[in-house]
């Protein structure tokens, strides 16, 4: 069955510190690949997507994800977090024309 | 409309009672997504729209919980006899066609049960 696991449900970083939110998914062919931010009261914004070509893709806010087709995974990552980056991460994917599926989210909270 | 606008962003109702929860989608955007957020989980799929039809509504969790589309655009979820536990936020999302293109989200309606 097709899923998609983001094994932390939180993380806690300093400002500064470098970040990486992991995502795995369960499919058979290449999905299409998302992460999504969820300011608390907001909905969820598009952070970066996959869908070919180059597999290190860059996304708005300084972050960028890896798709790495060996491992499944599509890990999220930051070289240095800001204050306002806590927030609820989701990594989700896209199968077939329409069907998305998220993951549990990550929940990321930054120390001053 | 700029971005997809769903309201009431809150709504308060007691158990028992039917609620009606519209969205807004990006104009023209052919799909339509409901999604179910209960605290603490991930996003539950609710319904799926192409146009007017719902082609996939296998997320509805209940005979009690129904969606509409007009038009191509606006969406109305109605729960009906509500329950405490369909207590949530209920977002909604719009994609344009073709297969590579994201779902813009909006806001969401927080749903209390009371």
């Amino acid at each position: 069955a097709q899923s998609v696991t983001q094994p932390d449900i939180h993380i806690t970083v300093s400002e500064g510190a470098s970040l990486e939110l992991r995502c795995n998914y369960s499919y058979g062919a290449t999905p299409y690949l998302f992460w999504y931010v969820q300011s608390p009261g907001q909905g969820l914004q598009l952070l970066l997507k996959y869908f070919s070509g180059d597999t290190l893709v860059q996304g708005i806010k300084g972050f960028e994800a890896e798709f790495k087709r060996s491992q499944s995974s599509f890990n999220l990552r930051k070289p240095s977090v800001h204050w306002s980056d806590a927030a609820e991460y989701f990594c989700a994917v896209g199968l077939g024309t329409y069907k998305y599926i998220f993951g549990t989210g990550t929940r990321l909270k930054v120390l001053a | 409309g700029a971005g997809v606008s769903q309201s009431p962003s809150n709504k308060v109702t007691e158990k028992g009672k039917d609620v009606e929860l519209r969205c807004d989608p990006i104009s023209g955007h052919t799909a339509l997504y409901w999604y179910r957020q209960s605290l603490g989980q991930g996003l539950e799929f609710l319904i799926y729209f192409q146009g007017n039809s719902a082609p996939d509504k296998s997320g509805l969790p209940s005979d009690r919980f129904s969606a509409e589309r007009t038009g191509g655009s606006v969406s109305t979820l109605t729960i009906q006899r509500t329950q405490q536990e369909d207590s949530a936020v209920y977002l909604c999302a719009s994609r344009d066609r073709g297969l590579n293109t994201e779902a813009f989200f909006g806001q969401g309606t927080r749903l209390t049960v009371v």
